[in-house]
């Protein structure tokens, strides 16, 4: 089974709207860690945002929310106020808190297009 | 933040050749750093953990003997593709346990074997 999921390959927003990208998850660890992570076409993976599995409040960093929702176990990401520069690919990623490790599980990712 | 260089950043290779990356942390050490690869319009593929001083853990179905890697020191982590063959064209990330364990990736290596 998939342990993270993105249902949306594509997305289209107006510049200065709002767009969330949809995240949902699988684990039976009940500590884990989820991120958020932006990759332009320049390849380089931008971390975006990170919600600990025991955070009582949905993690926000500027124009960055996402949306946690842990019966349903989704953690979708919200990106406000939608800029040109927001045009890249999104993946989401789970970091099982019974792995020390630390690796990160990514989504399949959802290509993000930010219209004028 | 945190920085991770990679190097070269794109490579292209004859088949049958090997070619080496380099993973380095710039301003911190890390004790653990991981090896990714990525096909065109694909996710990032964990290939294997390194682990300075000890051997790298490969994940399911990634050749341990194609793909060497060497955790040598604390800044620095390099996965050496040999005998490389077309199919082994991708674009390959490297990251970084940073000291909050936090992740940090590099900029990638865009690997072509002609």
């Amino acid at each position: 089974a998939q342990k993270i999921t993105q249902t949306q390959p594509g997305m289209f927003v107006q510049e200065k709207e709002a767009v969330t990208l949809d995240c949902t998850y699988d684990t039976s660890d009940p500590s884990y860690g989820l991120f958020w992570y932006k990759q332009p076409s320049s390849g380089e993976m931008i971390f975006l945002i990170y919600q600990g599995s025991y955070d009582q409040q949905n993690a926000t960093e500027g124009r960055y929310s996402l949306n946690f929702q842990k019966a349903r176990k989704s953690a979708n990401l919200v990106i406000s106020a939608s800029q040109l520069g927001d045009s890249a690919m999104y993946f989401c990623a789970m970091r099982e808190g019974a792995d020390s490790s630390y690796k990160l599980i990514f989504g399949s990712g959802t290509r993000l297009l930010v219209r004028p | 933040g945190a920085v991770v260089s990679q190097h070269p950043s794109w490579v292209i290779c004859k088949s049958g050749t090997s070619v080496k990356i380099e993973c380095r942390s710039l301003d911190f050490q890390a004790t653990t750093m991981f090896w990714y690869r990525q096909f065109p319009k694909q996710s990032l593929m964990l290939m294997a953990t390194s682990n300075e001083g000890s051997k790298a853990t490969y994940e399911q179905g990634v050749e341990k003997d194609k793909f060497l890697i060497n955790h040598a020191s604390l800044t620095l982590s390099t996965l050496t593709v040999t005998s490389a063959h077309p199919e082994d064209s991708s674009f390959y990330i490297c990251s970084a346990i940073g000291r909050a364990y936090e992740q940090y990736f590099g900029p990638g290596t865009r690997l072509t074997v002609t």
